[in-house]
């Protein structure tokens, strides 16, 4: 079993529409990543998490330490939205660290 | 645009020979990490540089080396490739801190034939 689940794996929307992407850790964590994929491969960081919540735009995301849990949510969406959103984490520890990637959610919105 | 720059964008090779990327890290940074991603899947760590010291690994055979150079650029070697290695190879760079955001490149597309 993956140290980081995402659900749904894939997901389809219509424009305009509400989405919520799920995220579930097993590990003690520092710092919990929400990255955005596009295809061709390049990597965006969209938010990094310690606690509560955090808003950037049309993206939300909130995290539940005590629940290992984390949520991003996207208001109105956008064909532009389309993409993979991965969520990462950080294990706590001093020093080096391993971080630790969930599988991805596909997001496909349609106009 | 993060400021991170890997070469080459594609790549192929043959099965046993070896291969070199390379990662330009953003300015100011002093750690870079490399992750390899196969298709459909969320990036693995290989490992981790800080000041030209390899600084956490991730579960990867020793035929997967790096360095870390004074200007903190980094280079990812691969010795006797194997098809599997065929992935989308990542690299991002940080500051030490931990909770400091990563900025990744574009990524270097290997295919091992």
């Amino acid at each position: 079993k993956n140290e980081v689940e995402q659900s749904p794996q894939n997901l389809t929307a219509q424009e305009g529409e509400f989405i919520t992407i799920n995220c579930s850790y097993s590990v003690g964590i520092s710092a919990l990543h929400w990255l955005q994929q596009h295809p061709g491969g390049g990597i965006v960081s969209l938010f990094m998490l310690s606690s509560g919540k955090k808003k950037h735009g049309r993206l939300i995301a909130t995290i539940n330490i005590q629940e290992k849990h984390s949520s991003l949510h996207i208001t109105a969406s956008h064909p532009r939205d389309s993409a993979v959103y991965i969520c990462a984490v950080r294990a706590i520890s001093g020093g080096s660290y391993i971080p630790t990637f969930g599988r991805g959610t596909s997001l496909i919105v349609h106009p | 645009e993060t400021g991170v720059t890997q070469s080459p964008t594609h790549l192929i090779k043959t099965r046993g020979q070896q291969v070199t990327l390379r990662c330009s890290s953003q300015s100011g940074h002093n750690t870079v990490s490399w992750y390899q991603q196969a298709l459909g899947q969320g990036p693995q760590f290989i490992f981790q540089y800080y000041r030209e010291e390899e600084n956490g690994r991730g579960n990867f055979p020793p035929r997967f080396s790096g360095l870390q150079f004074p200007n903190y650029s980094s280079e990812l070697n691969v010795n006797a490739l194997e098809l599997d290695d065929s992935a989308l190879y990542l690299c991002a760079s940080s500051l030490r801190q931990e909770n400091t955001e990563a900025f990744f490149g574009q990524g270097t597309r290997l295919t091992v034939v």
